[in-house]
């Protein structure tokens, strides 16, 4: 069964810095690896990750995938309130594109 | 532009009750179309896809069902809901399996 795992579970930060956010993944056949962002309702998408050390970038969000070690990470600077949130990662694997998510990480940033 | 819609936004109902919560996209055709429950964890469990109309396949055994009478809609019943049923219900949309999934704005079912 595929498995992906977050951590940390959560995060306490102040406005102003940098995290990073890891996502590792067990999975039979990888296809991709997806990041979304979770504030109060709906999941919205961040990113789409398939090809090894390919970094996506939007704005101060950045997301890269290591697939001989299995892992990404998310890393968000110069944090601001705006950006507390559950952040997901989850694995696209199947032909019918079923993802798998991982339990999430909470971030809140404090001004 | 496509869009996604979820009603109700919330809802309140008895065990043994039935269920309809309803997921309508807008603006592309023939989408692939998923429904999530999130529990009181914050990870998401699929519970059914559909690559067509009429084409619903189960990912969990379970007291729900979904049908997809029309090519952008999708809904999620049950003729008698659990305590387990609660949950944030989530409606998705792809235009390709192997692409990236877009949420509509969810359902909060409580079973009391």
């Amino acid at each position: 069964e595929d498995k992906v795992v977050q951590s940390p579970l959560s995060l306490v930060v102040h406005e102003g810095d940098t995290v990073t956010l890891n996502c590792s993944y067990e999975v039979t056949n990888f296809r991709s690896l997806l990041w979304y962002k979770q504030e109060k309702k709906a999941p919205t998408f961040l990113f789409m990750l398939t090809s090894s050390g390919i970094e996506k970038k939007s704005g101060r969000l950045s997301s890269i995938l290591d697939k001989k070690e299995l892992f990404s990470i998310l890393n968000i600077t110069a944090t601001q309130t705006g950006d507390s949130a559950v952040y997901l990662c989850a694995h696209g694997g199947t032909s019918y594109g079923k993802l798998t998510f991982g339990q999430g990480t909470i971030l809140t940033v404090h001004p | 532009s496509q869009t996604i819609h979820q009603w109700p936004a919330t809802l309140v109902q008895p065990v043994g009750s039935p269920l309809s919560l309803e997921c309508t996209v807008e603006g592309t055709s023939n989408p692939n179309l998923y429904w999530y429950r999130q529990a009181a964890g914050r990870g998401l469990q699929l519970l059914f896809y559909s690559v067509g109309i009429g084409q619903i396949s189960s990912e969990v055994p379970q007291n729900l069902s979904a049908s997809r009478p029309q090519d952008r809609q999708f809904i999620l019943s049950s003729k008698k809901l659990l305590l387990s049923d609660s949950g944030f219900y989530l409606c998705a949309w792809s235009v390709h399996p192997n692409y990236e999934q877009y949420f509509g704005p969810g359902t909060r079912l409580t079973v009391t």
